[in-house]
Formats: structure tokens, C-alpha cells, sequence
């Protein structure tokens, strides 16, 4: 079925470090995509975007970068804090479909 | 507090029940967007209405059903419950008809037991 991104696995980084966490999509026609961060127990929380006629967008503390090519999607956290401690997911959409497509998702622990 | 309200919050029933989840979109946001979050999985897009009109559906169970109401604020209808129904159920919202940020509620937690 559709799918984007890999199994759950978990990011350990320790405090201070920078994180890069990973996402394949499936679908090449899309043209949007997002990053999400979903604490427990709570709903998923816009971090950053990135259309397709981009490589990278920053924003603060937080980088996406978009290769087209082999279909990935990379968000990079700068001086990851404990409070980044979270699942992220990233999510593709193409126009036309109306739909979000989400990964299964990434879970990251900021060790102090 | 990404502006987009669900209630309630949790909700407790038995097999074979119905219940309805409510969403209240952000102020001015037309499209609402359901999934449902099973333990420690992804998010599974259910239903995407715009206007009051369906535009999009996913692996939605025939169980499951949804509206949007002129005002905007959109029900989940869940049918029959099994205990696999259990899970969190999101909805979000975005401006116009996709492709732009989707903000999401704090979700209602549903218990089959």
C-alpha cells in the first residue's frame, strides 16, 4: 500500500549533539512535504515544510533537506535539547489527492 | 495550542457500541482531515472533507463514517466497535483543499473494552 518512511526505529543523540533523522517517500510525484513532532500522548506538531521545487529550508534550530533523486527527505536538529525528545514523522502529499500520507515514524531520545 | 479542538478528550465503551468523535477546525480553515493512531504506529489518513463535501478517503472502514457541517466542524461517526478500534483519532485542519500546513487537534483517545 502507500507508505513513507521506515519502521519506528529509534535516534539516541546525546544533549548538545545534532540530529539526523531520515524518511524515503514513495511517491516522486509529490510536491509538498512536512515534518511533524508528536510528544506522548499528545497531537502531531508542525515543525517545518519544504515544496518540491526546493532542496532545503531552515528554520530555527531545525533544517529539511529534499533529494529528489533518490526520493528522501532528511530533518537535521541543531544542538538537539531534551525537550526534543519525540517521534517525528514526515509526510508527503501530491496535488490532486487531497491526502496526507504519513510515515510510520522516527523516534528520538536526547540522552543528557 | 495548534487552534484545532476535539472532544472528548477520552472515551470508554464496549464491543458492539457506537460512538461519534467531534473536531472543531481552526478559525477561517475549510478542509478537516481524520486519522486514526494505533499504539506506537503511524498516522492513517481515514477521511478529508473541504466545504462539507468528502474529497478524499482512505482505508476507512465501512463501520466508519464522517461529516462536515456548515459551520465547519466535522464528526467522526465509529459503528459497531471492535476492540482493534481501539486508538488515538486526530483530526487536522489546513486553509484550502491540501498541499499547505495541516494542523492537528490533541486527538480523543477511544478504549474498546
Amino acid at each position: 500500500g502507500e507508505s513513507v518512511g521506515l519502521h519506528l526505529p529509534t535516534l539516541s543523540v546525546q544533549e548538545g549533539d545534532n540530529s539526523i533523522i531520515n524518511c524515503a517517500y514513495s511517491n516522486s510525484a509529490s510536491d509538498y512535504f512536512i515534518w511533524y513532532k508528536q510528544e506522548s500522548g499528545k497531537g502531531p506538531q508542525f515543525i517545518i515544510d519544504i515544496r518540491s521545487n526546493m532542496d532545503k529550508r531552515q528554520g530555527q534550530r531545525v533544517t529539511v533537506l529534499l533529494n529528489k533523486t533518490v526520493k528522501h527527505l532528511s530533518l537535521q536538529i541543531a544542538a538537539t535539547q531534551p525537550g526534543d525528545s519525540a517521534v517525528y514523522f514526515c509526510a508527503e502529499y501530491k496535488a490532486g489527492t487531497y491526502k496526507y500520507i504519513f510515515g510510520t515514524g522516527t523516534r528520538l531520545k536526547v540522552l543528557a | 495550542d495548534s487552534g484545532v479542538t476535539q472532544t472528548p478528550k477520552h472515551l470508554i465503551t464496549a464491543t458492539g457500541q457506537r460512538v461519534t468523535l467531534r473536531c472543531s477546525p481552526r478559525s477561517g480553515d475549510l478542509s478537516v482531515y481524520w486519522y486514526q493512531q494505533s499504539l506506537d504506529q503511524g498516522l492513517q489518513f481515514l477521511i478529508h472533507y473541504y466545504n462539507g463535501e468528502e474529497r478524499a478517503k482512505g482505508n476507512i472502514l465501512e463501520r466508519f463514517s464522517a461529516q462536515q457541517f456548515p459551520d465547519l466542524h466535522s464528526e467522526l461517526n465509529l459503528s459497531s466497535l471492535e476492540l482493534g478500534d481501539s486508538a488515538l483519532y486526530f483530526c487536522a485542519s489546513s486553509v484550502f483543499l491540501g498541499g499547505e500546513t495541516q494542523y492537528f487537534g490533541p486527538g480523543t483517545r477511544l478504549l474498546v473494552l
